[in-house]
């Protein structure tokens, strides 16, 4: 599909284990955001990618999580020994990063449960 | 009507009424917003956006207005549907910064 493709759309795990959440964006977006969305909350930025330059962690909300963007395209944010506030929506988000006011465009999340 | 309590603020509309969902930005210094609906289990989907050189916005069935003396926003759907329940939410985005901000959002309900 032309949307932001994110897998898998659920996840099941014990506390502790380590995930690894995966994000497709929009062909041509060269931004990409990664959100957490706990129930009822609004959207808690994390981590911001631009081309090639160094990312935006500022939202990370500890030394647990991390991201990566291979290629200027797909990321992967991984979670080590998860924790049972870890439990939310992981959105990952697109947009056209050289222009600047332009529109996010998200896909589904992957809905995140630790046991 | 309107309420805000331990959850989402709600809106409950008839299938047919226009609906006026509010939001309040903090950031004086903003000047691009945009809105957001997002039903239960999936993303966020753009709806419309407005820049802060303009009052109102109007798309499909959709207007959004801006009023920066306030800081205030809202979004407007004329005749909403069934198929308009979801969660709206604002996003501001102050120039130079690519991190907008969102709020909460509000969950609007239309009955049939």
């Amino acid at each position: 599909g032309a949307g932001v493709s994110q897998s898998p759309s659920n996840k099941v795990t014990e506390k502790g284990k380590d995930v690894e959440l995966r994000c497709d964006p929009i062909s041509g977006h060269t931004a990409l955001y990664w959100y957490r969305q706990s129930l009822g909350q609004g959207l808690e930025f994390l981590i911001y990618f631009q081309g090639n330059s160094a990312p935006d962690k500022s939202g990370l909300p500890s030394d647990r999580f991390s991201a990566e963007r291979t290629g200027g395209s797909v990321s992967t944010l991984t979670i080590q020994r998860t924790q049972q506030e870890d439990s939310a929506v992981y959105l990952c988000a697109s947009s056209f990063g050289d222009r600047v006011l332009q529109p996010q465009h998200f896909g589904d999340g992957t809905r995140l449960s630790i046991l | 009507g309107e309420s805000v309590g331990l959850h989402l603020p709600t809106l409950s509309v008839q299938e047919g009424d226009n609906s006026i969902i509010n939001c309040a930005y903090s950031n004086s210094a903003s000047d691009y917003f945009i809105w957001y609906k997002q039903e239960s289990g999936k993303g966020p989907q753009f709806i419309i956006d407005i820049r802060s050189n303009m009052d109102k916005r109007q798309g499909q069935r959709v207007t959004v207005l801006l009023n920066k003396t306030v800081k205030h926003l809202s979004l407007q759907i004329a005749a909403t549907q069934p198929g308009d329940s979801a969660v709206y939410f604002c996003a501001e985005l102050s120039g130079g910064s690519y991190i907008p901000t969102f709020g909460r959002g509000t969950s609007l309900i239309v009955h049939p």
